[in-house]
């Protein structure tokens, strides 16, 4: 499979924890996004990463979030003290080139449900 | 108002008709224009990436865009059970640093089609 990788697929926890997510991008993709989709709604744009650094960063994101890609290939999501309003499907995306006009490609997202 | 505006559904038809699914805009900024599906539990799948005014097939489907009139269409004829699924449009914002961009996406349709 060559598509964008995403782990876990389901994560479970109380509220107040702190999770990590991981997302591996489509091989030699150097763009790499996260989303967040809530149950009847579009994904919505959390970061951006070209290679190794972040260059987007959305207001949805507060400070109980931290994106990383340290060597430009896969990323991880961190959210510290989740609250209920963290449930949401975390969804990643990558594309290549240094130019615009490169589609978007998305792996199948991590549910997180807050307890 | 939202940036974008589709129409939630949910919609059913029966199989072999044609499906016209559409969204609206507000942002002059918007460059490209994307239909993704999304199955259950699944990430989003591209469907349809466009550009300019007109009209763009991929065999059972056809997109449309009118800028003049910031709307989007996307045509699915002789429709199939397997085509039921969330259908999500897309649009592109320019990212001022890494020369990407990043989506914004309506709230989906959800289409079910019925043998």
């Amino acid at each position: 499979d060559t598509g964008v990788s995403q782990d876990p697929r389901h994560k479970i926890t109380k509220r107040g924890q702190n999770v990590t997510f991981r997302c591996d991008p489509i091989s030699e993709h150097n763009r790499l996004y996260w989303y967040r989709q809530t149950l009847g709604q579009g994904p919505e744009f959390l970061t951006y990463f070209q290679n190794e650094a972040q260059l987007e960063k959305s207001r949805l994101l507060s400070d109980r979030f931290s994106a990383e890609r340290p060597k430009g290939s896969f990323s991880t999501l961190e959210i510290q003290r989740t609250e209920q309003g963290d449930s949401a499907m975390y969804l990643c995306a990558s594309s290549l080139g240094q130019s615009s006009n490169q589609p978007q490609h998305f792996g199948d997202g991590t549910r997180l449900s807050i307890l | 108002q939202k940036e974008v505006e589709q129409d939630p559904g949910p919609l059913s038809v029966p199989e072999g008709a044609i499906v016209s699914l559409n969204c609206t805009y507000s942002n002059s900024a918007f460059q490209y224009f994307m239909w993704y599906r999304q199955y259950s539990r699944k990430g989003p799948e591209l469907l349809m990436y466009t550009y300019s005014s007109g009209n763009k097939e991929d065999g059972r489907f056809t997109a449309q865009v009118d800028k003049s009139s910031k709307y989007i269409s996307l045509f699915i004829r002789d429709s199939q059970p397997s085509d039921s699924a969330t259908y999500l449009c897309a649009m592109s914002l320019r990212i001022t640093q890494g020369g990407s961009e990043k989506l914004v996406f309506g709230k989906g349709t959800k289409l079910t089609v019925n043998p």
